[in-house]
């Protein structure tokens, strides 16, 4: 099984920092998918393939990253995008998600 | 546009099953897998399996193997996931998720299942 670890758990960002959020892979992938989730709603698809934006993502967002080392940025945090942050793996079976970082507004 | 309907809230005693409906609209049922996610309250999600455009396959995660069982009504575009010998261990919102770009790409709004005597 292919274990996910992100971090950090959990950080705050004030309007206009930028934003990294890192997952590693216990073993090689070849992409890496990530996930928003916002208090009380379901997930939802936020970038795919590594470093495609799903629908309606805003272009301050990026994701890149190769192998076991991924990341999700932020170039100008807003208040809109306090969320917790999931990445997920889709090379192997059991597909897998990271822990999570929880990403508030200061 | 994809919508997946979930059922209601379930609570169930221990050792009963309960059956969770993902009823889709907005696309064609049997053109896409259809995914199925616990997550605690704990926010860890896991998961559970998936069943094959139509019905067509299932693969499930070891660690729910003989506990959920995925089934699907193509006439109503319906997916449900069976869970047995409830536990507590199995109290969780479940998702169903449609796949697409190699991903989760559609959630439903999520079923809490309370497992509880």
């Amino acid at each position: 099984e292919i274990v996910l670890t992100q971090s950090p758990t959990t950080m705050a960002a004030s309007p206009g920092e930028k934003v990294t959020l890192t997952c590693r892979a216990s073993s090689s992938v070849n992409y890496m998918y990530w996930y928003q989730q916002k208090s009380g709603t379901s997930p939802k698809l936020w970038i795919y393939d590594t470093s495609k934006l799903a629908s309606g993502v805003p272009n301050r967002f990026s994701g890149s990253g190769s192998g076991t080392s991924y990341s999700l940025t932020i170039s100008s945090m807003e208040t809109e995008d306090t969320a917790t942050y999931y990445c997920q793996q889709g090379r192997s079976y059991p597909l897998t998600f990271g822990s999570g970082t929880k990403l508030e507004i200061k | 546009q994809v919508q997946l309907q979930q059922s209601g809230a379930e609570l169930a005693k221990p050792g009963s099953s309960v059956r969770i409906s993902c009823k889709t609209s907005g696309y064609t049922f049997t053109s896409y897998a259809m995914y199925w996610i616990k997550q605690t309250a704990g926010q860890a999600l896991e998961w559970t399996g998936y069943i094959g455009p139509g019905g067509g396959d299932t693969k499930y995660n070891e660690k729910f193997k003989g506990k959920a069982t995925l089934t699907v009504d193509k006439s109503s575009s319906t997916a449900y996931m069976q869970l047995s010998s409830l536990t507590p261990v199995d109290t969780a919102v479940y998702y169903c998720a449609r796949g697409g770009f190699g991903a989760f790409a559609y959630w439903g709004q999520g079923t809490l299942v309370t497992v509880s005597s």
